[in-house]
């Protein structure tokens, strides 16, 4: 079973900021949270990933709780190129690329 | 391109028969996964090697699929008498080595297989 809980679908309005919310309630102190999202037919694509300090890069920002045990993903400014499928899973740093992949959230990004 | 490239990207196959895939990972990466996605669904972890190295195996990997990195670079997987439930994505991604700068995995385009 997926370590973590996504909702199954959103929507957001082009130029808008996105925000994907990921529960992970049972995440272990060595446990990274890590972003990927896949477009259609193609492989996952890595986003963003962080310890328990918010991360910011060229992609996105990931905020998470002071208690670890939830995220959000934010994408400043929602283009129609971001619909997706988003994942969030939690991995140790050490064998990041091993993961447990949920059903993600589907992001439509709506003009 | 030095992205992760898996060959080929769509392979249609009679029940019953062997296929075989490949995947060429980034140079320096020395960890090799291999997942399995069926749609709508995410990934499926199905082994990984760090080098030529085996290092673990997911209970869905029955005893008709077989992976290899022979010389810790390119690796394959073959599936030995398709089954009409083994079509899915093939995904295979690498990532550094452990300790290294950046540990997140990259992934090939993947392989679709359908067996008919």
């Amino acid at each position: 079973d997926a370590k973590t809980t996504q909702p199954p679908s959103m929507d957001c309005a082009e130029g808008r900021a996105a925000n994907l919310p990921c529960n992970h309630s049972t995440i272990s102190g060595n446990e990274y949270v890590y972003w990927y999202r896949q477009i259609h037919s193609q492989g996952p694509q890595y986003i963003i990933h962080g310890l328990k300090n918010n991360e910011t890069n060229e992609m996105a920002s990931l905020i998470i709780t002071e208690d670890r045990k939830s995220s959000t993903l934010i994408l400043p400014h929602a283009t129609l190129r971001d619909t997706a499928v988003y994942y969030c899973i939690v991995s140790p740093l050490t064998n990041a690329g091993k993961s447990t992949f949920g059903d993600g959230t589907t992001l439509t990004v709506k003009p | 391109d030095t992205g992760v490239s898996q060959d080929p990207r769509h392979k249609i196959t009679k029940r019953g028969q062997n296929v075989t895939f490949r995947c060429d990972p980034i140079s320096e990466h020395n960890r090799l996964y291999w997942y399995r996605q069926t749609l709508g669904q995410g990934p499926e972890f199905l082994t990984y090697f760090q080098n030529e190295a085996q290092l673990e195996k997911s209970r869905l990997l029955s005893d008709r699929f077989s992976a290899e990195r022979p010389k810790g670079s390119f690796s394959t997987l073959e599936i030995q008498r398709t089954e009409q439930g083994d079509s899915a994505m093939y995904l295979c991604a690498s990532s550094p080595r452990p300790g290294a700068l950046n540990t997140e995995a990259f992934f090939g385009q993947g392989t679709r297989l359908t067996v008919v």
